[in-house]
């Protein structure tokens, strides 16, 4: 299957401070990639649905001005969590489908973020 | 009501069982369904996909669709010990957006 990619695994920071996240599509180009977030023993998300070279789609209660996605090529999409507080605290997963393929989503490792 | 329910769990069998998963859903404009292997702080892992109802095999997997109950299963054999995880069914609705299901932690036990 496809390979997406995350950086960083896992990041700690200080409260009021910006954090990005890379996510990558490495053997196939993704127009669309998706943003989820995962509490603890809880599903997925979904936060946000980022187009290459156009505005991101949030969902509902999803903050657009605090969770900056930009997706600036074919292969990478980037969430940026501004001012973070610790209820921000969370597992971020990104997500991406190939469209030369099926209609699977191929997903990332996901991301843990820690505000402290 | 949720758009897609799934038994949390968590489910424990002896390895070698058959493990069943299954979940239901409320819209009938689903039309793609996916099960997802995701195990602890790690991303999901496909593991089936299927869009008819029906079945779909895959090795010790299979998958059932029935659209006119809005119920879909997995079914594992011969299950071990490294399928312990939690297992996640994921529906399309429009704009390739996938719903979840809360997921079902699953313990093989040896």
């Amino acid at each position: 299957g496809a390979v997406v990619s995350q950086h960083p695994s896992r990041v700690i920071c200080k409260s009021g401070t910006s954090v990005k996240i890379e996510c990558r599509s490495l053997d196939f180009q993704a127009t669309t990639m998706f943003w989820y977030r995962q509490f603890p023993k809880q599903s997925l998300m979904l936060m946000a649905t980022s187009n290459e070279g156009s505005k991101a789609t949030y969902e509902q209660g999803v903050e657009k001005d605090k969770f900056l996605i930009n997706h600036a090529s074919l292969t990478l999409s980037t969430l940026t969590v501004t001012s973070a507080h610790p209820e921000d605290s969370s597992f971020y997963i990104c997500s991406a489908r190939d469209p030369q393929g099926g209609r699977e989503q191929y997903f990332g490792p996901g991301t843990r973020l820690t505000v402290t | 009501q949720k758009e897609v329910e799934q038994d949390p769990g968590p489910l424990s069998v002896p390895e070698g069982a058959i493990v069943s998963l299954n979940c239901t859903y409320s819209n009938s404009a689903f039309q793609y369904f996916m099960w997802y292997r995701q195990y602890s702080r790690k991303g999901p892992e496909l593991l089936m996909y299927t869009y008819s109802s029906g079945n779909k095999e895959d090795g010790r997997f299979t998958a059932q669709v029935d659209k006119s109950s809005k119920y879909i299963s997995l079914f594992i054999r011969d299950s071990q010990p490294s399928d312990s995880a939690t297992y996640l069914c994921a529906i399309e609705a429009a704009g390739n957006k996938l719903t979840f299901g809360g997921g079902t932690r699953v313990l093989v036990k040896p």
